[in-house]
């Protein structure tokens, strides 16, 4: 079983449009992340909830708004899309308390998005 | 300048050479990640680490923490060891659990 799931893979669409990036983890774990990776490789931190609060919220624009549902769950979901959007986006989770403040992270195998 | 710096940016080496890939920092840290991009995407965790030298197969992290420098070695490289291989380190000073990413070392290992 994968160990945390995003779809989808691909996402091709044209500017203005809302679309929504799922992300589940069966892990067990207490943290989950959004990333951003641009074009020169830099993975970038946009979100992070721990137990469904809101812990990371870095300077991305409020067309980004996560929603988690639940600690195994944490969608991205992108308002009136631009051009500059376009990335691999990887969600993430680990443990962050309790079960070790330092543990690895699992990353799903991202979301490719192109806005045209 | 970054917090967190790699080197060599690019590395390409035949099968079978011995690997080094160097990380630097200028913070305090609680611990330093290592991970692996393969070129299809995926992001893969191979190491976390707080002091000393962790072993996995051909793959050895080594850190020192009063130099605020990492190393990750690959031994008897293989051309599946071609991949994007990423430092990041978790500061001690942070109490929201944030990384500061490297730009990450592309390695490729020819036949």
């Amino acid at each position: 079983d994968t160990a945390v799931s995003q779809t989808p893979k691909y996402l091709v669409t044209q500017m203005g449009n809302d679309k929504s990036i799922k992300c589940e983890q069966n892990l067990g774990h207490d943290t989950m992340y959004w990333y951003k990776q641009d074009s020169k490789k830099f993975l970038k931190i946009m979100f992070s909830y721990n137990n469904k609060e809101l812990i990371i919220n870095e300077t991305v624009p409020n067309r980004f708004s996560p929603k988690s549902p639940d600690k195994a769950h944490l969608n991205l979901h992108i308002n009136s899309l631009e051009l500059g959007d376009s990335a691999v986006y990887f969600c993430a989770s680990s443990w962050t308390k309790g079960q070790g403040y330092n543990s690895p992270l699992h990353f799903g195998n991202g979301t490719r998005l192109t806005v045209t | 300048k970054n917090e967190v710096e790699q080197s060599p940016q690019n590395l390409t080496a035949q099968e079978g050479e011995f690997i080094t890939i160097n990380c630097s920092y200028s913070v305090g840290i609680s611990a330093l990640h290592w991970l692996q991009q393969h070129p299809g995407g995926g992001i893969v965790s191979l190491f976390m680490l707080s002091s000393g030298k962790k072993k996995h197969g051909r793959l050895i992290a080594t850190i020192n923490i009063q130099e605020k420098h990492s190393s990750l070695h690959i031994t008897a490289s293989h051309p599946r060891d071609s991949a994007v291989y990423i430092c990041a380190v978790r500061p001690d000073f942070d109490s929201n659990y944030q990384l500061i990413w490297g730009a990450g070392t592309k390695l490729i290992i020819k036949p």
